[in-house]
């Protein structure tokens, strides 16, 4: 178990709506990250927030955005949703207090299917 | 900019033999380097990093890696391969870098072991 935890596990939607993933990073970690995986574009970093600031940016679509809150827990919006974004969106957790030579830490992924 | 090549998409073993995973980067700077392992329907797990020091890294797992800084190589390796290393292997790097950790990935590379 890595400490990061992302809800929902699955997501089944239809094109045109809207849909919010959840993050809550390890204790203690400062930064989140979001990835999307898909079949044919590999792992694909979208953005970055570090203690609720944006810090990244990624190739990440206009349509979607970020926050970090307060408590550090992260949330990725996906507007008018398409076919083609359906992946699985992955968020990671680090440290992010000083120049670490740690690793980030995944958690399991939030399937998402556009039908 | 920073980027990681896994020339191969699939790569095949015999249970027993020993197994390399090739990657290949380039950054500006001195790169941090890692091997990411992900079981079906899983998270990424950490496997193993160079950050400086000793060319080879020793990982979870039994599996190693020899960072080559003339061939800007990081190919991950296993002595005796088994079944249960089948999986996708992503190849990662990312420079020192205050507050940012982000990991550019590799296209993933499939290990399939076979009995």
């Amino acid at each position: 178990d890595s400490g990061v935890t992302q809800t929902p596990k699955h997501l089944i939607t239809a094109t045109g709506q809207r849909v919010t993933l959840r993050c809550s990073p390890r204790s203690g970690d400062l930064s989140v990250y979001w990835y999307q995986q898909s079949l044919d574009q590999g792992l694909q970093f979208l953005i970055q927030y570090y203690n609720g600031e944006e810090r990244a940016k990624g190739n990440i679509l206009e349509r979607f955005s970020a926050q970090q809150f307060p408590d550090l827990h992260s949330e990725l919006n996906l507007s008018s949703l398409e076919l083609g974004d359906s992946a699985l969106y992955f968020c990671a957790s680090s440290p992010g207090r000083v120049i670490s030579t740690g690793e980030l830490f995944f958690g399991e992924g939030s399937r998402l299917t556009v039908l | 900019a920073q980027s990681v090549a896994q020339p191969e998409d699939q790569v095949n073993v015999a249970e027993g033999n020993p197994l390399t995973v090739k990657c290949t980067y380039s950054v500006s700077g001195n790169p941090y380097l890692f091997w990411y392992v992900q079981y079906p329907n899983r998270g990424l797990q950490f496997l193993l990093k160079y950050i400086t020091g000793d060319n080879l890294v020793k990982g979870s797992y039994g599996f190693e890696a020899e960072f080559n800084k003339s061939q800007t190589s990081f190919h991950l390796k296993k002595p005796s391969a088994l079944v249960s290393d089948s999986a996708l292997y992503f190849c990662a790097v990312r420079v020192p870098n205050f507050g940012n950790e982000k990991l550019t990935f590799g296209t993933g590379t499939r290990l399939t072991i076979i009995p």
